[in-house]
């Protein structure tokens, strides 16, 4: 069964500092692969996915995801985080058995402090 | 253009009691799905349709009902409200397709009491 796994509930990060939100991924075949924004009392904003090609996928708001397929992750990166960076972040998976449904992982709440 | 659209933004429900949560989209996507979002479980999928007339049951379905009569709405129905069904709900919609990007509504947050 396809899943995906945030291992990191909360992340704390200095603004200025590099920041990184961890995603591992289970799937059988190829994976598609998306990470979301939610910021708090909105609904949820796509920041970049990966299909294929360039394990270096660059998305919105200077948010970049490495794609490793060996370790079965896909880290969302960020070299100098902003205070308003600071928001819940999911990784989702898209379910190869299905017509296209995401699975999510749980969540992970970054925090950049001044 | 609006996006995804929904209906209330937020609604208090005595146990027992049924309601609709409305979605629409005017992008012209062929997938809709309604998911719901709870503290430390991250969203689950309720139900999805790949086009109108076409509905098929997601991670949690008990509780809910869907149907799709055209391309652009997709309501969530609940039956008889119960206390686990509080909670934020997400619509969403996108081109059909493994790849394409899924966009969501603003959530509808429900109580119930």
């Amino acid at each position: 069964a396809q899943s995906v796994a945030q291992p990191e509930d909360q992340v704390n990060v200095a603004e200025g500092n590099p920041l990184t939100v961890k995603c591992t991924y289970s799937v059988s075949g190829n994976p598609y692969l998306f990470w979301y924004v939610q910021y708090p009392n909105r609904g949820l904003q796509f920041l970049l996915k990966y299909i294929t090609g360039d394990n270096l996928v660059k998305g919105s708001y200077g948010f970049e995801a490495e794609f490793n397929k060996s370790q079965t992750s896909f880290h969302l990166k960020k070299p100098s985080a902003l205070v308003s960076d600071s928001a819940l972040y999911f990784c989702a998976v898209r379910d190869g058995g299905s017509q296209g449904n995401l699975i999510f992982g749980k969540g992970t709440k970054l925090s950049v402090k001044p | 253009n609006a996006g995804v659209t929904q209906t209330p933004k937020f609604q208090v429900l005595k146990t027992g009691q049924s309601m609709t949560l409305q979605c629409a989209q005017d992008m012209n996507h062929e997938y809709m799905s309604w998911y719901r979002q709870d503290p430390g479980m991250g969203l689950r999928l309720i139900h999805y349709s790949v086009g109108a007339g076409i509905t098929d049951q997601g991670e949690v379905p008990n509780g809910y009902n869907v149907s799709r009569s055209t391309t652009e709405d997709f309501p969530l129905r609940l039956l008889s409200a119960a206390p686990s069904q509080t909670s934020v709900y997400f619509c969403a919609s996108s081109y059909f397709g493994g790849g394409e990007t899924q966009y969501f509504g603003p959530g509808t947050r429900l109580l119930v009491l």
